[in-house]
């Protein structure tokens, strides 16, 4: 079964600083997806960056930045110049498609908090 | 506002009371997709919807709890019974085919 690691509860950082959220999955696929989302506080759940997994190429998204290691299974999520509204819970996340059903499989999310 | 839509926000109830919560989700969007998140955790998914058909359900989802999307548009998930462990935030989600997914804002249930 596939599974997604987050072993960091919470992180904080300084505003204007670089911050790298950690994250390991296990599956014994080739071809799957993975993703970032952010959750604000009392906010919906949205996508900060993808993943292929047949693309060597780390996906960037402005100050967003993946650090994708395919045979380690880790999918770091680096975030520069930090900002305030940067703070949130984020959420690493495998995608399974079974049946036309895409079924996210997410961590157990890490808490950042961004310092002024 | 065109994203998903969810009601209410937030329910408090007694055990044993029925609750239902409603998901509309983006209008051109053929899949929809609950989840239930409990506090500290990541999201589990519920169950799935292609247009009008429910595909798939999750182990998680017991007999008390019942989902439809009637004509395909938009979506309710009721609860019976309600035990205190049912207590979480229901996030709805629609997808085109696919593609990415949008959530809403979620639904929080407290069962006293």
């Amino acid at each position: 079964a596939q599974t997604v690691t987050q072993s960091q509860p919470e992180m904080s950082v300084q505003e204007a600083e670089t911050v790298t959220l950690s994250c390991t999955y296990d599956t014994s696929e080739s071809d799957y997806y993975l993703f970032w989302y952010k959750q604000p506080p009392s906010r919906q759940m949205i996508l900060v960056i993808r993943q292929e997994a047949y693309k060597q190429q780390n996906a960037t998204e402005n100050r967003f930045s993946v650090n994708f290691q395919k045979a380690a299974k880790s999918f770091s999520l680096k975030i520069s110049d930090s900002q305030l509204g940067d703070a949130a819970m984020y959420f690493c996340a495998y995608r399974l498609i079974i049946q036309g059903a895409q079924k996210l499989v997410f961590g157990q999310g890490t808490r950042l908090t961004i310092n002024p | 506002d065109t994203g998903v839509s969810q009601n209410p926000r937030h329910k408090i109830t007694k055990r044993g009371q029925n609750v239902t919560f409603r998901c509309d989700p983006i209008s051109e969007h053929n899949r929809l997709y609950w989840y239930r998140q409990t506090l500290g955790q990541g999201p589990e998914f519920l169950t799935y919807f292609q247009n009008e058909a429910q595909l798939e359900k999750s182990r998680l989802l017991s007999d008390r709890f019942s989902a439809e999307r009637p004509k395909g548009s938009f979506s309710t998930l009721e609860i019976q019974r309600t035990e205190q462990g049912d207590s979480a935030m229901y996030l709805c989600a629609s997808s085109y085919y696919t593609g990415e997914l949008f959530f809403g804002e979620g639904s929080r249930l407290t069962v006293l």
